[in-house]
């Protein structure tokens, strides 16, 4: 167990919905970290917040967008569902800037039919 | 764009042996390195890091880095069956972002 939560479990969409993810980082970690996973991929970044800023983007169209709140749990909106965004999405949290070790939350399994 | 390789498999060894698992990467400027684990259906889980040329044991895990080849490999001891799983190699995306790049994973299976 990381600490890190994140809601919900699964997820199922219709095409050109909207979907909101949220994730809670592990305590004393202000940074926040969205990835992507297809079947049988790796996890793609998507986008990093720190201290309720974006840090930095992955090759994500804009309608992915995020938030994080003042106690570093973060939100993944994602506008204009497609087919393809069906995926694994994980939040992994970290401790300080330049620490590159990323602890994984459980998921969210989003399936858009 | 920094790339991470890693043979797909399925790697398979019999149970008690060690598992080799390889990962080269492309930006010679990366310096730390991670294994995840990850189950499947499951988020990856973090089993070790490394920073410096050489060897770091961990229990039965071995992570071996050569930056001169641009090479990190994984050695599992002893393997279990408890080890089937897909492996991910991971690489920083840049410096001063706690993002990371990772491989596709190299699935092992630990057989009885």
């Amino acid at each position: 167990e990381t600490g890190v939560t994140q809601s919900p479990t699964h997820l199922i969409k219709t095409r050109g919905q909207q979907v909101t993810l949220r994730c809670s980082s592990q305590s004393g970690h202000n940074t926040v970290s969205w990835y992507q996973q297809a079947l049988g991929q790796g996890p793609q970044f998507i986008f990093q917040y720190y201290r309720e800023e974006e840090n930095g983007r992955g090759n994500f169209p804009p309608r992915f967008s995020g938030l994080q709140f003042p106690n570093y749990s973060s939100e993944l909106n994602v506008n204009a569902l497609e087919l393809d965004d069906s995926a694994l999405y994980l939040c992994a949290s970290s401790s300080q800037l330049g620490d590159n070790e990323q602890f994984f939350g459980p998921g969210t399994r989003l399936t858009v039919l | 764009q920094k790339e991470v390789e890693q043979n797909s498999g399925p790697l398979s060894v019999p149970e008690g042996a060690i598992a080799s698992l390889n990962c080269t990467y492309s930006d010679r400027g990366s310096q730390s390195f991670f294994w995840y684990r990850q189950y499947s259906g499951k988020s990856p889980e973090l089993i070790m890091s490394i920073y410096s040329n050489g060897d770091k044991e961990d229990g039965r895990f071995t992570a071996q880095l050569n930056k001169a080849s641009q090479y990190v490999s994984l050695l599992i001891r002893d393997s279990q069956p408890s080890d089937s799983a897909t492996y991910l190699c991971a690489v920083p995306m840049d410096t001063g972002r706690r993002a990371l790049t990772f491989g596709s994973g190299t699935r092992l299976q630990v057989q009885p």
